[in-house]
């Protein structure tokens, strides 16, 4: 399948201190998506990124999309205990495929 | 949104037996669903894309006699994991598109245990 590499592959923070993780694609991608996975829970849709350059954001959460439609980036500004999962990219290629996901772990 | 229910949640089985894994859209038509794999503490890997009244596209490496999707409806995909082994223990989650939307909805997904 089409390759979709996500950095950091864990994360550690102290609560009130910024996140970002990374996503690339091998190849152009129509669209990313950002979802978010609590343990023992299945992903829950963040956004939809479509357009080239493309930035959202969502209250604490801003969503890039690379010039190159290749890569994407998701920051999260003060994280809090309640941001704790795994938060994961997928690439549409007509098809859905995950990335490798970025786990994040919040201490109080 | 939409919902998607998956059925059982848990199963536990003999090795060398069969097990099959519904998922349903419950408020929206899916003429496609896709299966995932998740081990622990990894990400989902795409195994096969579920088309309604058309045979599934599965991914490379996936045994497709294996692993059987059969789609028969525009609210019901099944998986069947046959002759299951203990490396077949895994967390298998559906997901469906609704609407235009592009937004992926989960099943609560289906913990897999082969003894």
């Amino acid at each position: 399948g089409q390759q979709v590499m996500q950095i950091p592959q864990y994360q550690h923070v102290q609560e009130g201190e910024d996140f970002t993780t990374y996503c690339n694609s091998s190849t152009t991608l129509s669209n990313i998506q950002w979802y978010k996975q609590r343990p023992g829970g299945h992903p829950v849709f963040l956004i939809q990124l479509v357009k080239s350059g493309e930035v959202k954001k969502q209250k604490r959460l801003t969503f890039q999309f690379g010039e190159a439609k290749k890569n994407s980036s998701l920051h999260i500004t003060a994280t809090q205990t309640t941001d704790v999962g795994t938060y994961f990219c997928v690439g549409n290629f007509n098809k859905f495929y995950f990335g490798s996901g970025t786990k994040l772990n919040v201490k109080p | 949104g939409a919902v998607v229910s998956q059925h059982p949640s848990r199963v536990i089985c003999k090795s060398g037996t069969s097990v099959k894994i519904e998922c349903r859209s419950l408020d929206f038509q899916a003429t496609t669903m896709f299966w995932y794999r998740q081990f622990p503490k990894q990400s989902l890997m795409l195994m096969a894309t579920s088309n309604e009244g058309s045979k599934a596209t599965y991914e490379q490496g996936v045994e497709k006699d294996k692993f059987l999707i059969n789609h028969a409806s525009l609210t019901l995909s099944t998986l069947t994991v046959t002759s299951a082994h203990p490396e077949d223990s895994s967390f298998y989650i559906c997901s469906a598109n609704a609407g235009n939307t592009g937004e992926l909805f989960f099943g609560e997904g289906s913990r897999l245990t082969v003894l």
